[in-house]
C-alpha cells in the first residue's frame, strides 16, 4: 500500500515550457487535491476533485489544468510555465466529504520541487 | 473568508523543553481544527484534531484544546525530542467546505 504518489520530484522549466505532474493514490479515495506550498504562505488549494471524470477550482487556480479520468490518478498540467509557478506542489486524497462537517483525513504525498527559470 | 494564523518560526527548543505554538483562527460556520506535522523532505500528516468546542486532540505526547471563546488551538507538548523537528500547520474546515485552510506554518527546531 504505497498511499499517495506523486512524480517526478524535481524539475526545472524554462519560461513558456510546459509539463504535467502525476498524482496517483491506492486507497480508493473519491476525492483529490491538488496544492501549492509556497513560504510564509503554507498550502493553497488549486484544483480539486470530488469523483472520477470531475474537477473544480480551488483558490489558486489560474495557468493550471487538471484531469481525473481514473479514480486513483490526478494529472496537474502547466501549459505555460511562468516563474510565479515556482513552488512545492503537494497532492493529496480523501474519502468524500461530508456537508454535516464530519472531517475525512487527507492523505498527503511527498511533494513535487517545480522551479522555473 | 476563513483563516488561520500561526506564530511565527523557528522555534528553537533545547530537548525536553516544554512546546507551545500558538494558532488563531476566523471561519464562517463551525468549524473542524487540525494540527498537520511536515518532517524534512516529506508530506504532510495529520497529528491531531479536533471537531467541537472543548474536545482535546492529542497524539504522540502533542495535545490542543478546541477553545471556541478564543478561537484558538495552540499545540502543545510537555517534553520535546530531536525527532520532533518539523514543520507544524494549523488548518480548519468547516462544514460543506471541501479542502483545508492552512496557517503558514512554525518550523520547530530541537537541539540536543
Amino acid at each position: 500500500n504505497a498511499g499517495v504518489t506523486q512524480t517526478p520530484k524535481f524539475r526545472v522549466l524554462k519560461t513558456g515550457q510546459s509539463m504535467t505532474l502525476l498524482c496517483a493514490q491506492d486507497m480508493n479515495h473519491e476525492y483529490m487535491y491538488w496544492y501549492r506550498q509556497d513560504p510564509g504562505m503554507g498550502l493553497r488549494l488549486i484544483h480539486y476533485s470530488v469523483g472520477e471524470g470531475t474537477t473544480a477550482k480551488g483558490e489558486v487556480p489560474d495557468g493550471y489544468n487538471v484531469s481525473r479520468l481514473k479514480k486513483q490518478n490526478f494529472l496537474l498540467g502547466l501549459e505555460s510555465a511562468a516563474p510565479s509557478q515556482t513552488s512545492v506542489y503537494f497532492c493529496a486524497s480523501s474519502y468524500s466529504n461530508t456537508l454535516a462537517g464530519v472531517y475525512n483525513e487527507q492523505f498527503f504525498g511527498p511533494g513535487t520541487r517545480l522551479t522555473v527559470l | 473568508g476563513d483563516s488561520v494564523t500561526q506564530m511565527e518560526g523557528p522555534v528553537t527548543l533545547s530537548e525536553e523543553a516544554f512546546l507551545t505554538i500558538n494558532c488563531t483562527y476566523t471561519a464562517t460556520g463551525y468549524p473542524s481544527l487540525f494540527w498537520y506535522v511536515q518532517y524534512p523532505g516529506e508530506g504532510l500528516q495529520l497529528l491531531l484534531k479536533a471537531t467541537k468546542a472543548d474536545d482535546k486532540g492529542s497524539n504522540k505526547g502533542f495535545e490542543a484544546t478546541y477553545r471556541k471563546e478564543t478561537t484558538s488551538f495552540h499545540l502543545e507538548k510537555g517534553s520535546v525530542q530531536v525527532s520532533d523537528s518539523a514543520v507544524y500547520f494549523c488548518a480548519l474546515s468547516t462544514p460543506g467546505r471541501r479542502a483545508l485552510t492552512f496557517g503558514s506554518g512554525t518550523r520547530l527546531q530541537v537541539q540536543p
